[in-house]
């Protein structure tokens, strides 16, 4: 079983540019969520979706798109880099209602210069 | 919002000894209350949890305890071991039934002298 899997595991972009961060869970999980860690700051929130087609906005949203065409698949998509968005990027997915536990990916590291 | 502080953001300990390390929340309907442990270059492994109905929770060398009147919980780690070291992050869930939102605390670096 293979979990909640990122890619890439790190990139690096320049101001401006564009990209998707995927995130595929294979755990038949209805609920998954994207998070950035950065030094001092914990987890915060990104995005998240209950199921597919749902989702909803999170702690710091802005700059981030996301959508959930599938129950497997939640990509998170930057649309234009900024420096500040310079960070470590984790998806997590959970089971159903009333079943908490959140399995989280191995993370993308991402510099934006 | 939930807001969750974490105490201390380091830690070091001499192997055998115990490590605790203390969260509080600030919302009162929070009911959930989980500890992840995250390894270097890893994404963070829920290691234990607790619910609000319960006051204690021990599994091995870890416990978890908590206060709901101080809107407190704890880690404890007993016996501690060198792969004990690790950054771990306390969380909390507010109570709405099927929102899966956790905020998260700071992070704690443990590490453990051998």
């Amino acid at each position: 079983n293979a979990g909640v899997t990122q890619t890439p595991k790190f990139q690096v972009l320049k101001t401006g540019q564009s990209m998707t961060l995927q995130c595929a869970q294979d755990m038949n999980h209805e609920y998954m969520s994207w998070y950035r860690q950065d030094p001092g700051m914990g987890l915060r929130l990104i995005h998240y979706s209950v199921g597919a087609g749902i989702t909803d906005q999170g702690e710091v949203p802005n700059g981030y798109n996301v959508s959930r065409s599938t129950t497997e698949d939640f990509p998170l998509r930057l649309l234009s880099a900024a420096p500040s968005q310079t960070s470590v990027y984790f998806c997590a997915s959970s089971y159903s209602r009333g079943k908490n536990i959140q399995y989280f990916g191995a993370g993308t590291r991402l510099s934006v210069l | 919002g939930e807001n969750v502080e974490q105490h201390p953001s380091t830690l070091s300990v001499q192997e055998g000894d115990s490590a605790v390390i203390k969260c509080t929340y600030s919302d009162s309907a929070s009911n959930y209350f989980p500890w992840y442990k995250q390894e270097l270059g890893k994404g963070p492994q829920l290691i234990i949890d607790i619910r609000s109905n319960v006051g204690e929770k021990k599994d091995q060398r870890i416990a978890v305890t908590l206060n709901k009147t101080a809107k407190h919980f704890s880690l404890h780690i007993t016996e501690t071991q060198p792969e004990d070291s690790a950054v771990y992050f306390c969380a909390a869930r507010l109570s709405n039934f099927g929102n899966e939102k956790l905020t998260f605390g700071t992070g704690t670096r443990l590490t453990i002298i051998p």
